[in-house]
């Protein structure tokens, strides 16, 4: 079985730029979480999104928002990028909002 | 800053050597869970504890869940280098928010 999928794997920006990541849950699962793990630091909560609507959000700035399709995927994005936004971005899913989360590989994103 | 205390922050050892990884907090948890993550790769969960003062055994790993639900251990026995990677401890809250420790960085020399 396919686990969690993200995409791109990787990416440059610079700052001031807009970029969107994407990820796929398990089949089945229907809410999706997102994590920023800056070098060194363990994963911090972003955004969760559970059927479609956003069920909880961490200490992050309105830059950061996230949305959820029909098809239970998800969408990342962060408006103008400053230099430390460049983390690993990860992504659970679980079958609902407090089951257990299982992460993709996570996009790391680069900001020049 | 991490709600999760997590110590030591780095540990090398031998090939066959023991070890113990602790995550502390002053909050109280629903759940704790411990991760290893691998470099370029995301976190994979290890095991769940839920019930305070629980024990669980997978293989050579021993895991810990305080009986206030506030602390966790992690016990490796005869670690392997495949056992390398960044150990990470999560406690879950009510609404099942993950809060992470900084991790364990730990390398098993062959």
């Amino acid at each position: 079985d396919a686990g969690v999928t993200q995409s791109p794997t990787h990416l440059i920006k610079t700052r001031g730029q807009h970029v969107t990541l994407r990820c796929s849950p398990i089949s089945g699962h229907k809410s999706v979480s997102w994590y920023q793990q800056v070098l060194g630091q363990g994963p911090q909560f972003i955004f969760q999104y559970y059927e479609k609507e956003e069920r909880g959000r961490g200490n992050f700035p309105d830059r950061f928002s996230a949305r959820q399709f029909p098809n239970y995927s998800s969408e990342l994005n962060v408006n103008a990028l400053l230099l430390g936004d460049s983390a690993l971005y990860l992504c659970a899913s679980s079958l609902g909002p407090q089951e257990t989360q299982y992460f993709g590989p996570g996009t790391r994103l680069l900001v020049l | 800053t991490q709600l999760l205390e997590q110590s030591p922050q780095f540990l090398s050892i031998q090939e066959g050597e023991n070890l113990t990884v602790y995550c502390n907090s002053s909050s109280v948890f629903s759940s704790l869970q411990w991760y290893r993550q691998e470099p370029g790769e995301g976190p994979v969960l290890l095991v769940t504890v839920v019930t305070g003062g629980e024990v669980k055994k997978l293989k050579r790993l021993t895991f810990q869940f305080g009986d206030a639900r506030k602390d966790s251990s992690l016990h490796i026995t005869a670690a392997q280098p495949g056992d390398t990677g960044l150990y990470l401890c999560a406690g879950a809250s009510s609404d099942y928010k993950l809060s992470f420790g900084a991790g364990t960085t730990v390398t098993v020399r062959a």
